[in-house]
């Protein structure tokens, strides 16, 4: 079966940097998206890797390991507002996405 | 409108009575999509359409229909709606990418539907 799996929860400090970790098993690949979803709201597009590396994108910056099927959010210079759940979403062969359930990330003053 | 808009915002239904949860777009994104979110689990999907004209069965579709007559409406019927559909609805839609892929998805407000 196909599986996406990342930590329920998170706390970080506020200023601080924090690792949100997913790895995955698919059927195929065709790319990692990072979505942020504020409490009671849509979920919002934040990056996508289809290639190994690392993706910077202001404080948040995304990396890709195919072979490992593994891949990180990094959050730089945490504010407040980063209170948020973090989705990590695989594209299979078919261009179907398959969801993760999301790490709750608290930050604390 | 910019963007995708949702109604109704939320309702509460008695079971077994018949409901459509309606979403607009004006991207004209070619692809659209009906999701569920449950606590402690991921989005799930229910329907999408790649296309005005077609629509596909996503995870969990039982209970559930949709059609799509153009490209910027994808409505959501529950014929009988059941406790179990309690959930908030997302709808979403994306373009086709250059590669065959999608690009990002970009997401209604939600619909909160609670069944009694």
């Amino acid at each position: 079966g196909q599986n996406i799996d990342q930590p329920t929860e998170m706390t970080a400090t506020e200023g601080a940097i924090v690792q949100i970790n997913c790895t995955y098993q698919t059927s195929g690949f065709n790319g990692l998206f990072w979505y942020q979803q504020h409490a009671g709201e849509a979920p919002t597009f934040l990056s996508y890797n289809v290639l190994d590396g690392l993706e910077e994108k202001g404080r948040f910056s995304s990396f890709l390991s195919r072979s490992k099927g593994y891949s990180y959010l990094l959050l730089k210079e945490l504010q407040m507002k980063d209170s948020a759940s973090y989705l990590c979403v695989v594209m299979d062969s078919n261009y179907q996405l398959i969801w993760g359930a999301g790490t709750k990330l608290i930050i604390k003053p | 409108i910019a963007g995708i808009t949702q109604a109704p915002t939320s309702q509460i239904l008695a079971a077994g009575r018949r409901m459509t949860l309606r979403c607009t777009q004006d991207m004209r994104h070619n692809a659209m999509y009906w999701y569920r979110q449950d606590l402690g689990l991921g989005l799930r999907l229910i329907h999408y359409s790649n296309t005005a004209g077609t629509t596909g069965k996503g995870e969990v579709p039982d209970g559930y229909s949709v059609s799509r007559a153009n490209t910027d409406d994808f409505p959501l019927t529950l014929a009988s709606a059941v406790p179990s559909q309690t959930s908030v609805y997302f709808c979403a839609s994306s373009q086709k990418g250059t590669g065959g892929g999608y690009n990002e998805q970009f997401f209604g407000p939600g619909t909160r539907l609670t069944v009694l």
